[in-house]
């Protein structure tokens, strides 16, 4: 069973808007949200994350929102830029390295 | 601080070979994660070593294994090959020493094509 969901493969958004890529969970025991970005034939590389005792995590133009009772995870861009333009994956994780990723969303941003 | 770095980026074997893919971490990370990227699947979790030990496995059947020598360098390896093993292979490292909120920092891969 596919215990995280980005149920949006794409989303194309203008530059200088926000980005909004959503990530829906079904285990509660998940502890550490986290995002990575990726490029084609390169590694997922790691943006922002935020754990289960807060629900804001801002770093720049990245803002990592956590709603627990609605098991929702949002990442926030603004503003939008080209170089935004990836693969977002969520990765869910409970006290070990093992991480839980979802389906992944591929935002293009459109000058 | 060098990154994550993976050998060989790319990889061609036909089916009943088996292979070996090689993982060094970033200085100073004790752990080391591997994960299979297909696009029928997404990012699956294969398996974690911590200090030469596997800490966490995946669900993914006994032909693929993998170890971890003393300077964390890793290596997984995958025998009797099958055509649906033909992926991108990523390698992670983390100091791997706290509770979950490690954040894990991944290698460009290996891609490899079963014939």
């Amino acid at each position: 069973d596919q215990q995280v969901k980005q149920n949006s493969p794409s989303l194309s958004v203008q530059e200088g808007r926000i980005s909004i890529l959503n990530c829906d969970y079904t285990n509660s025991m998940f502890d550490y949200f986290l995002w990575y970005k990726k490029y084609p034939a390169e590694g997922p590389t790691f943006l922002i994350s935020i754990s289960s005792i807060k629900d804001k995590n801002e770093d720049g133009r990245f803002t990592v929102f956590l709603n627990k009772s609605a098991k929702h995870l949002s990442l926030h861009i603004v503003p939008s830029q080209p170089g935004d333009s990836a693969v977002y994956f969520c990765a869910l994780t409970f006290g070990n390295e093992k991480l839980t990723f979802g389906t992944g969303t591929r935002l293009t941003i459109i000058p | 601080k060098a990154g994550v770095t993976q050998t060989p980026r790319y990889l061609i074997k036909t089916r009943g070979q088996q292979v070996t893919l090689s993982c060094s971490p970033i200085s100073g990370h004790r752990s080391v994660s591997w994960y299979q990227q297909t696009p029928g699947q997404g990012l699956q979790f294969l398996f974690e070593y911590f200090s030469e030990t596997q800490r966490n496995k995946g669900n993914f059947p006994g032909r693929f294994s993998g170890r971890q020598f003393s300077n964390s360098r890793s290596e997984m390896n995958v025998s009797t090959l099958e055509l649906g093993d033909s992926a991108l292979y990523l390698c992670a490292s983390s100091p791997g020493t706290g509770t979950g909120g490690n954040e894990q920092f991944f290698g460009p891969g290996t891609r490899l094509t079963v014939l």
